[in-house]
C-alpha cells in the first residue's frame, strides 16, 4: 500500500525559510514523478512543482508564484522528497501535499499534508 | 497555461439521483501518441487529501465505485455520479496533466438536497 507522510510544516515569519519532507513507502520511489500541491485555507488546489524520476535527470518544474523561491529535490536512497521554501510570503500559507505519479496521472496518490503558516 | 473551468460551482442532489459535473479546458489535452485525454478527476472530502477517481478522462481508478464515470472529448469533459450516496459529499476537481504546469479546475461542491 502506498504511503506518503509529509512533515516539517509550522509557523514561520514572512521572509523566512522552511523545509518540508515527504517520506514514501509501498512503491518504487525512484520510478515515480513526485509533485507538491498546496491548498490555501478554504481554497482550491494549486500545483506547486514537480520532480521527474532520476532516470529522467530528475528535472524540476515550478509554478510561477514560487519559481526562484522554492526548490524540490529527492533522495531515492531514503525514499524521501523535499520542498525547500525560502523568502516565504503570507500568501504561501497553505496545506502542502506530497503526491506520487506512477503513470496514470502526475498525482495518483496523495499524503495527508502538512500545514505551513506564514505570519508575523 | 491551460485554464480548466468547472460548472457548476456547487450542486445539491437528492440521495439516489444523478449528479453531473462539467469541466472545460481552454485547449486540447489530447495526447496524440496514445490518443488519450490527459484529464483526471479527484474527490476531496472535508479534512482529507484529494483522491484520484478517474484518469485518462474515462478510466476509473481501482477501488472506485462504478457509480462514478468520466466522459468527454475535445475540450469538454464530464464526471457523473449515477446514484448519489451520502458518502459522496465532497468537492470534486478536474485536472489536466497534458502540459506544464498541470492545472486544476476551481472545484465543484456536491451536497445532499
Amino acid at each position: 500500500e502506498v504511503h506518503l507522510v509529509e512533515s516539517g510544516g509550522g509557523l514561520v515569519k514572512p521572509g523566512g525559510s522552511l523545509r518540508l519532507s515527504c517520506a514514501a513507502s509501498g512503491f518504487t520511489f525512484s520510478d515515480a514523478w513526485m509533485t507538491w500541491v498546496r491548498q490555501a485555507p478554504g481554497k482550491g488546489l494549486e500545483w506547486v512543482g514537480r520532480i521527474k524520476r532520476t532516470s529522467q535527470d530528475g528535472t524540476t518544474d515550478y509554478a510561477a508564484p514560487v519559481k526562484g523561491r522554492f526548490s524540490i529535490s529527492r533522495d531515492d536512497s531514503k525514499n524521501t522528497l523535499y520542498l525547500q521554501m525560502t523568502s516565504l510570503k503570507t500568501e504561501d500559507t497553505a496545506m502542502y501535499y506530497c503526491s506520487a505519479g506512477m503513470g496514470k496521472t502526475d498525482t495518483d496518490y496523495w499524503g495527508q499534508g502538512t500545514l505551513v503558516t506564514v505570519s508575523s | 497555461d491551460i485554464v480548466m473551468t468547472q460548472s457548476p460551482d456547487s450542486l445539491a442532489v437528492s440521495l439516489g439521483e444523478r449528479a453531473t459535473i462539467n469541466c472545460k479546458s481552454s485547449q486540447s489535452v489530447l495526447y496524440s501518441s496514445n490518443n488519450r485525454y490527459l484529464l483526471g478527476w479527484y474527490q476531496q472530502k472535508p479534512g482529507q487529501p484529494p483522491k484520484l477517481l478517474i484518469y485518462w478522462a474515462s478510466t476509473r481508478e481501482s477501488g472506485v465505485p462504478d457509480r462514478f464515470s468520466g466522459s468527454g472529448s475535445g475540450t469538454d469533459f464530464t464526471l457523473t455520479i449515477s446514484s448519489l450516496q451520502a458518502e459522496d459529499v465532497a468537492v470534486y476537481y478536474c485536472q489536466q496533466y497534458y502540459s506544464t504546469p498541470p492545472t486544476f479546475g476551481q472545484g465543484t461542491k456536491v451536497a445532499i438536497k
